[in-house]
């Protein structure tokens, strides 16, 4: 069956600290991979995505992620976290027909960051 | 360009009242998502249309949930009786086309059910 999986449901990290946010797939078929990110009220925006190539994806607002295949991982990573990136961050992988057709998504984890 | 519109943003009703939700997608997206996400928990997919046909209703509690897409453009989701256990935030999306394109969302209904 397909699913994801996000470890954490509650993270806090001061301002200026690395953030790395944890996410592992099941999906039998090549995985199209994100993550998103939801502000308080907000609906989802899309921050990063993996279709296939480089497994290091760069995203928007200083975000990256890398694809690991051997471990079913698509982790996602900040070198510096800003005050403003306190919200919730979900995992997502695409499923069905020919690239995607649907998305389905994590529990979320969500980042709480200390000034 | 505009994004996914839905109303209302919020709605308080009691139970085994009914409640009707509205979603303009991105003009000419053909394929149209209806999420529903309970706090604490990722959206949950209730029901996928592609242009005025419904592709996927597998999770939707067809016992009390309906939903349409007249004309292939926007999309109305009704809840009728409804429980306390459908207090959520209901996501509509909106997909251009097969492939890869992005999902784009809108900002949601957040539903309270007293």
């Amino acid at each position: 069956a397909q699913s994801v999986t996000q470890p954490d449901i509650h993270i806090t990290v001061s301002e200026g600290a690395s953030l790395e946010l944890r996410c592992n797939y099941s999906y039998g078929a090549t995985p199209y991979l994100f993550w998103y990110v939801q502000s308080p009220g907000q609906g989802l925006q899309l921050l990063l995505k993996y279709f296939s190539g480089d497994t290091l994806v760069q995203g928007i607002k200083g975000f990256e992620a890398e694809f690991k295949r051997s471990q079913s991982s698509f982790n996602l990573r900040k070198p510096s976290v800003h005050w403003s990136d306190a919200a919730e961050y979900f995992c997502a992988v695409g499923v069905g027909g020919s690239g995607y057709n649907k998305l389905i998504f994590g529990a979320g984890t969500r980042l709480a960051v200390h000034p | 360009e505009a994004g996914v519109a839905q109303s209302p943003r919020y709605k308080i009703i009691e139970k085994r009242q009914s409640v009707a939700f509205w979603c303009n997608p991105i003009s000419g997206h053909a394929t149209l998502y209806w999420y529903q996400q309970i706090l604490g928990q990722g959206p949950k997919l209730l029901i996928q249309f592609q242009n005025n046909g419904v592709v996927d209703d597998s999770q939707l509690p067809k016992d009390r949930f309906s939903a349409e897409r007249l004309k292939g453009v926007d999309s109305t989701l009704k809840i009728q009786p409804a429980k306390l256990e459908d207090s959520a935030v209901y996501l509509c999306a909106s997909k251009g086309g097969a492939g890869t394109g992005e999902l784009f969302f809108g900002e949601g209904s957040r539903l309270t059910v007293l």
